[in-house]
This record gives structure tokens, sequence and C-alpha cells, in this order.
């Protein structure tokens, strides 16, 4: 079983939906990275979580610690969305060195 | 803007021939690494530093060397490129302690292609 799982692992959307995107890991972190790669693109962390909820113009996410889960949310979506959005996790820890374990990733489609 | 910046951003190279990555970052950040990314595999760490001067073997270190003879330059090389090393390659650099100034940043990749 994988450290970091993501789901839904496809998705479709009609533009002005509101989508979620769950990641849930198994090991002690230090934080979570919600990351978006458009197709033939390079890759952008969205937000570095450790705890609680962030915001960041349609993008929402939160973490829950305890429950070692973590929910991305895209309000009103359209279709520049389109992406795949991957969950890494960094563990804890000096001899981590900051390596990230990554979630197979959620290939979002958002339809005009 | 302050980030991470790779060389070159496309590359095809015949079997046998050696080549060097480039990955620059201006962030002063400790660490460095070099991922590969295939189809339907995900993103594998190849090498990282954690310092000027050093370097560590990741998941997939075959074939590939890597040097950081300066904080900010992280080289990773291709001594004799075989077609399994076609990929799109990704640098990134991250802080000691997350939270402060820049986090963990990623370059724009290199798609390598060897025929």
């Amino acid at each position: 079983k994988n450290e970091v799982e993501q789901s839904p692992q496809n998705l479709t959307a009609q533009e002005g939906e509101f989508i979620t995107i769950n990641c849930s890991y198994s090991v002690g972190i230090s934080a979570l990275h919600w990351l978006q790669q458009h197709p033939g693109g390079g890759i952008v962390s969205l937000f570095m979580l450790s705890s609680g909820k962030k915001k960041h113009g349609r993008l929402i996410a939160t973490i829950n610690i305890q429950e070692k889960h973590s929910s991305l949310h895209i309000t009103a979506s359209h279709p520049r969305d389109s992406a795949v959005y991957i969950c890494a996790v960094r563990r804890p820890g000096g001899t981590s060195y900051g390596k990230l374990t990554f979630g197979q990733g959620t290939i979002l489609t958002v339809h005009p | 803007n302050a980030g991470v910046t790779q060389t070159p951003k496309f590359r095809v190279l015949k079997t046998g021939q050696s080549m060097t990555l480039l990955c620059a970052q201006d962030m002063n950040h400790e660490y460095m690494y070099w991922y590969r990314q295939d189809p339907g595999m995900g993103l594998r760490l190849i090498h990282y530093s954690v310092g000027e001067g050093t370097t560590a073997k990741g998941e997939v270190p075959d074939g590939y060397n890597v040097s950081r003879l300066k904080k900010q330059n992280f080289l990773l090389g291709l001594e004799s490129a075989a077609p399994s090393q076609t990929s799109v390659y990704f640098c990134a650099s991250s802080p000691r302690f997350e939270g402060l100034g820049y986090g963990y940043t990623f370059g724009s990749g290199t798609r390598l292609t060897v025929v």
C-alpha cells in the first residue's frame, strides 16, 4: 500500500462546479504539499500545510493531522484548472532531508 | 523572480552519448533534488544533496551522477545515455525548515529523449 493515496485518480467536471480532491497518508509528516502540473508543463507548489486551512483565490486546502487526511477544493472551476494535482508529504526529522513522498496524482479535466 | 532554473529544456541524445543537466536556485536553499517523471510511475528521486559538496542516492540512481560544487548549483550527469533514460527530469530545492521564506520549488523540467 502506498504511503500517500489520492482520490479520485481521474475527475471530470463542468465549468463552475465545486471540486474536491482527497489525500490520505499513513506516515508521520512535517508538512504536506499540493502541487499542480499542467499538461507538458512544470510543477508548481500550490500550498504547503502543516495544520489547519489555507486559501488562495479559488483554491482551498485543508489538513487534519489526527486523521492523516488533506483535501484540495476548487470553487467555481474553470477549464484552465485542468491539470494533474499531486499530493506530497515531507517526513519529519533531520535525516529525511526534505525528501517528498508523492501520491499518484489526480487528473482533473474541466469542460466549458 | 526567485526560483529554480533548469537547462536545457529539451534534448535528444543518441544511445551512448553523455550530457549534463544544469540546475540553479537563487533562494539560498540547503537541499536540492533531481527527480525523473515517467508515465504511470510518478515522480521518482534520482539523487539529492543536503549541502555544498554533498550528494546522496535516491530511489533510482543507476546511470546518473551528480555534483554540487556550489550551494546554488546541482548538476545531473548521464555518462552513457540509454533509451530507458528517456524521461522528463525535474530539479527542485527546499529550505532545511519550511515555513520561512521560499518553500519547496521545482524547476520547469527537461524533456530528454534518448534514441
